[in-house]
């Protein structure tokens, strides 16, 4: 399972865009990447996931080089309720019929007023 | 709302009761997880059933126990557990057909008190 690596910590002033990056230094080739969002005592929910270049949702973009051995989560005009921890995960969709993931510590983004 | 629901939301138990936790999910998928999330520490996954057989367990000690009767239902039984054991477990699931994305449903979790 390729390891990644996130900020345990990051401050964000309402109104302005967020960028959480994630290495994953050891990505293979058929992994994917995928962010969740996890509230105080809930259950992460998921958020984007993507495999190169660029993928936008209604909540989300991620960025995705050429090397892929790092992501960017990007969160625009972030709100109060945007304060949440940010996981990365690195994994394979087509081990064996199941995924294995190992969640990080993540991010823990606050949103400050 | 995912679609995945646990009972009971919390639970107090002491050192020598057995109790289960319960997971139910109607989504079709055929993938599901028990979790364990201590205070501070990150998600630490337990056990994984994939078309009701266990494919995963991590290590997990044998005073925790699942069950997975069948596609949509996930126990976990409790017994002699340990206050470090006090944490939020979380069950997810997940479908495994090809073609889709690559999405894990998590509950909302049972948060466990052991005294």
């Amino acid at each position: 399972l390729a390891k990644t690596t996130q900020p345990i910590s990051m401050d964000s002033y309402e109104g302005q865009e967020v960028n959480i990056t994630c290495s994953h230094n050891n990505i293979a080739t058929n992994d994917y990447i995928t962010w969740y969002q996890q509230f105080p005592s809930q259950g992460p929910r998921f958020i984007i996931q993507g495999y190169k270049t660029k993928v936008t949702n209604e909540v989300a973009s991620l960025f995705i080089p050429a090397d892929r051995k790092s992501s960017t989560l990007s969160l625009p005009r972030v709100s109060l309720s945007d304060t949440a921890v940010y996981y990365c995960l690195v994994g394979d969709l087509n081990s064996g019929g199941y995924q294995k993931v190992t969640f990080g510590t993540g991010t823990k983004l606050q949103v400050i007023p | 709302e995912t679609g995945v629901t646990q009972t009971p939301r919390h639970l107090v138990m002491g050192m020598t009761n057995k109790k289960s936790l319960k997971c139910e999910q109607h989504l079709g998928h055929n993938a599901m997880y028990w979790y364990k999330q201590s205070a501070k520490k990150p998600l630490e996954l337990m056990f994984v059933y994939n078309f009701k057989e266990q494919t995963e367990n991590n290590s997990v000690p044998s005073r925790f126990s699942p069950e997975c009767p069948n596609s949509s239902h996930l126990f976990l039984h409790l017994h002699t557990l340990q206050p470090e054991d006090s944490a939020l477990y979380l069950c997810a699931s997940r479908p495994t057909s090809v073609g889709y994305t690559d999405t894990q449903y998590f509950g909302p979790g049972t948060r466990l008190t052991v005294l």
